[in-house]
């Protein structure tokens, strides 16, 4: 079946940059998330990608999506201390639209 | 205004007791998750209900029933709790079935 597969740990020092990779294994995917989780928050929206793009860049983040490979990284310029966080990757895949969820990756910022 | 708001934020209960606990999303989404959330934090979809009618049921003990009265709320309710439901469960909301969702700030349960 479907799958997305993320590290599960992330550590960067402040002011350096963070990138965290993702794979997912449905070739047919239209959609690709980051999201973002807060200690003790929900989960919140970062960013997504159509599978027809290869980029995009918002402020200090950037998506780069490599569709023959399958792999998604999320690339957060200057890492401050507000980025520790929880970061999952998410797909869209099939007619059905189902949503697969990567396991998180945990990013550690250290001052 | 929280777009996506559930109650209560805490529930710490004994086993074998029912509870519930309510979502409500006021951003006129047609498609509304509850999401479980273990000690690991691994995020795992239980239900999904677009416009009251459940389109998406995986794998979850029939102790847990979703009820959706209308499109802006979908309740959980768990009868017979067990130490294994500890967790933290988001509801979430999206204006189609599995675009871009909005959570809620989840519901820590603790089963005692």
């Amino acid at each position: 079946g479907e799958d997305v597969e993320q590290s599960l740990f992330l550590s960067v020092r402040e002011g350096d940059s963070s990138v965290i990779n993702c794979t997912y294994t449905d070739s047919s995917s239209t959609y690709l998330y980051w999201y973002k989780q807060e200690p003790g928050a929900g989960l919140q929206l970062l960013t997504y990608i159509f599978s027809n793009m290869d980029m995009k860049q918002d402020q200090r983040l950037t998506v780069l999506l490599n569709k023959k490979d399958k792999h998604l990284s999320l690339r957060i310029a200057d890492t401050q201390t507000g980025d520790s966080a929880i970061y999952f990757c998410a797909e869209s895949s099939g007619n059905n639209r189902k949503l697969i969820w990567g396991l998180g990756t945990s990013l550690a910022v250290n001052p | 205004d929280t777009a996506v708001s559930q109650t209560p934020k805490y529930l710490v209960t004994q086993m074998g007791n029912d509870k519930s606990i309510k979502c409500e999303q006021n951003l006129g989404h047609d498609t509304m998750y509850w999401y479980k959330q273990d000690s690991k934090k691994f995020l795992k979809i239980m239900f999904s209900y677009n416009n009251k009618e459940l389109i998406i049921n995986e794998t979850v003990p029939n102790r847990f029933s979703p009820k959706s009265p209308d499109k802006a709320h979908l309740n959980l309710h768990i009868n017979s709790l067990e130490l294994g439901d500890s967790a933290v469960y988001f509801c979430a909301s999206s204006p189609i079935l599995n675009t871009e969702a909005f959570f809620g700030q989840g519901t820590r349960l603790t089963v005692v």
